[in-house]
């Protein structure tokens, strides 16, 4: 496989559930990031990780847990959500400032909805 | 702060029309990075382009075409004789040169949605 992966594309989960969505990158890229796309609000960055360190948190509330065992792959895990996080999630990863150009590759995303 | 400004939220096209994408940006820095990306109904933001803020050459690359202007610091992009198959949302996009962990951290417009009717 090529590029970047999520999955599933598609999840539908109660607030009491516990679920985990995947991203694998095939890029050599060592930089992965989580994004929220709501309806009409621009691209929200959730989490940066850089070289499997977590660089950056956006004040994202604790229901969601990322975890990024490698630099190929990242994981959020999510409980007790609220349905305000029905969203698209975005993964993208990119080379870091020392090791290449800076454009973020994306994944096809995983539609997220919480009943 | 940075700040990024997708003033059209949609666009409707025909088929062969020419179509400009606005995108104005906001930034205190002297170094930073401009993008293009391109989402279609698929879901994936497709990269477009990127642009450095010391390099203000216009580039064209087939059918599209990106006029970057400092002075007015506007990023727009024109797409000539669209196709339907453009039909997707645009995101504009601006990374900011000095972060301490080696990762870029994108600001996003809110995107413009752009329909090309056959």
């Amino acid at each position: 496989e090529t590029g970047v992966t999520q999955t599933p594309r598609h999840l539908v989960m109660g607030m009491t559930n516990k679920k985990s969505l995947k991203c694998e990158q095939h890029l050599g890229h060592n930089a992965m990031y989580w994004y929220k796309q709501s309806a009409k609000k621009p691209l929200e960055l959730m989490f940066v990780y850089s070289l499997e360190e977590r660089v950056e948190n956006n004040s994202v509330p604790s229901r969601f847990s990322p975890e990024c065992p490698n630099s190929s792959h990242l994981f959020l895990h999510l409980h007790t959500l609220q349905p305000e996080d029905s969203a698209l999630y975005l993964c993208a990863s990119s080379h870091t400032r020392t090791s290449g150009l800076n454009e973020q590759f994306f994944g096809p995303g995983t539609r997220l909805t919480v009943l | 702060a940075q700040k990024v400004t997708q003033a059209q939220t949609e666009i409707s096209v025909v088929e062969k029309e020419d179509v400009t994408l606005d995108c104005v940006y906001e930034t205190r820095d002297t170094t930073y990075y401009l993008f293009w990306y391109k989402q279609p109904p698929s879901g994936e933001l497709v990269f477009l382009i990127r642009r450095n803020s010391f390099d203000e050459q216009n580039e064209i690359s087939g059918r599209y075409s990106w006029n970057f202007q400092k002075s007015t610091s506007s990023f727009n992009f024109t797409i000539t004789a669209s196709q339907v198959v453009d039909s997707a949302v645009y995101f504009c996009a601006l990374s900011e040169a000095k972060t301490t962990s080696g990762t870029y951290k994108y600001i996003f417009g809110t995107g413009t949605r752009l329909k090309v009717l056959a």
